[in-house]
């Protein structure tokens, strides 16, 4: 049973485009919703994080948007860079625990 | 300060075999949890430490998977009779809060390989 559900599995964006990645989940006991970047032959790193009592949030290029009532969230890129080039998961936590429940990863390529 | 470490890097077990699976979080982080991650997909959640105290292990997936954290720093991933499903990265992380978030800080992994 997936918890947190992420499209797309992977993206192509052009250097300068926006690179958008969307997750829903289901359990409304969910009270925590980070967002991780991983590289190749690294473990994952949070980026952003939002709680659902705010809509947006946005920290550099990166912001979350959150959808409380449609039970959805995504992240944005904004022009973005070689760089951003890694697989992204959406993870979401119960109030009162702290262990994460991942999606399963968007793979973003993005080209010069 | 250094981050999250885990030993080995790599493993490579015939099937049967047992392993242990270092981690050494980050100082004084109070909290460590372990996740398996398989190719292609997100990680998964095995159990949780709080010190030495191991509040949670509802994801270990049998009773091959044992784990520890006896002093409240070090942890230690055993899996006895490694079977090939068993093959995936295993990752560290230990947490601290900011404000009211709890950030896990993760290690790079181990890779296990079963043959």
């Amino acid at each position: 049973q997936q918890q947190v559900k992420q499209s797309p599995q992977s993206l192509i964006v052009q250097k300068g485009g926006i690179s958008i990645i969307n997750c829903a989940y289901e359990n409304t006991a969910f009270d925590y919703f980070p967002w991780y970047q991983q590289f190749p032959g690294k473990g994952p790193a949070l980026l952003i994080a939002i709680r659902p009592d705010v809509s947006e949030k946005k920290e550099g290029r990166f912001t979350i948007s959150f959808n409380k009532s449609a039970k959805q969230f995504s992240l944005h890129i904004m022009d973005s860079q070689p760089g951003d080039s890694a697989t992204y998961f959406c993870a979401a936590s119960r109030k009162n625990t702290d262990k994460l429940i991942f999606g399963t990863g968007t793979r973003l390529q993005v080209f010069p | 300060g250094a981050g999250v470490s885990q030993s080995p890097r790599y493993k490579v077990a015939k099937r049967g075999q047992d392993v242990a699976l270092r981690c050494d979080p980050i100082s004084g982080h109070v909290s460590l949890f372990w996740y398996q991650q398989a190719l292609g997909q997100g990680p998964e959640f095995l159990t949780y430490f709080q010190n030495e105290a191991q509040l949670d292990k509802s994801g270990l997936p049998s009773d091959r998977f044992f784990a520890e954290r006896p002093e409240g720093s070090v942890s230690t991933l055993k899996i006895q009779r490694t079977q090939q499903e068993d093959s995936a990265v295993y990752l560290c992380a230990s947490s601290e809060y900011r404000g009211t978030k709890n950030i896990q800080y993760f290690g790079a992994g181990t890779r296990l390989s079963v043959l």
